[in-house]
């Protein structure tokens, strides 16, 4: 069993719609939670970055950690075209920088 | 201020071959990590240095290995390339050793022929 799940969709859905995007885990040492942004052919770019459980918001995206039932959850309100792009979900405990990510999901928003 | 960059952007080998693959950080930032990202597949973990020490090492054969400069640049070497090593290798830095997040630069792009 991989340490950190993802559905790699692909998920597609209409400009103006709410997206919904998850990751499950299994190590419950993990603290801190990301999720980067991936175009094609490009390095993934940084999101969202939140540590223990909780709620963050920044414009569009919201993210969600609970950690007692080790589920995170990206929030991506009003979507559009160019939010088309991989997602995906990281995470880290207290030592060290080793990220283990999610497969990714692949999402597609349509005009 | 310059991102992560990294050195060449594309690369085409034959197996057998060495490849070496360079990263410059975030300009502060004293720790590079190095992942493979196989197509498909989210980022896989390979090496963390910090302050020219290795901090961690993920499940990779001793073909690869990696070292970081005064500079705070660095260096990916794999040696006796296999097919299975085609993939986007990916730099990331961040200011310190732990505790901060990760920025990453755009990658080389490896194809093992």
């Amino acid at each position: 069993q991989k340490e950190v799940e993802q559905d790699p969709g692909p998920l597609s859905v209409p400009e103006g719609a709410i997206v919904s995007l998850n990751c499950t885990y299994s190590n419950s040492a993990f603290q801190y939670f990301m999720w980067y942004r991936q175009y094609s052919r490009k390095g993934p770019e940084l999101l969202m970055y939140t540590y223990s459980s909780g709620n963050k918001e920044d414009g569009r995206f919201t993210a969600q950690v609970d950690k007692s039932s080790k589920y995170i959850s990206l929030f991506i309100r009003d979507s559009q075209p160019s939010d088309s792009a991989t997602y995906l979900c990281a995470m880290r405990n207290n030592q060290g920088g080793k990220l283990i990510f999610g497969q990714g999901t692949e999402l597609s928003v349509k005009p | 201020d310059a991102g992560v960059t990294q050195s060449p952007t594309h690369l085409i080998k034959t197996r057998g071959q060495q490849v070496t693959l360079r990263c410059s950080p975030i300009s502060g930032h004293k720790s590079v990590s190095w992942y493979q990202q196989v197509l498909g597949q989210g980022p896989q973990f390979i090496f963390q240095y910090y302050e020219k020490e290795e901090r961690g090492r993920g499940n990779f054969p001793d073909r690869f290995s990696a070292r970081q400069f005064p500079n705070y640049s660095s260096e990916l070497n794999v040696n006796a390339l296999l097919l299975g090593d085609s993939a986007l290798y990916l730099c990331a830095s961040q200011p310190g050793g732990a505790g901060e997040t990760q920025y990453f630069g755009p990658g080389t792009r490896l194809l093992v022929l």
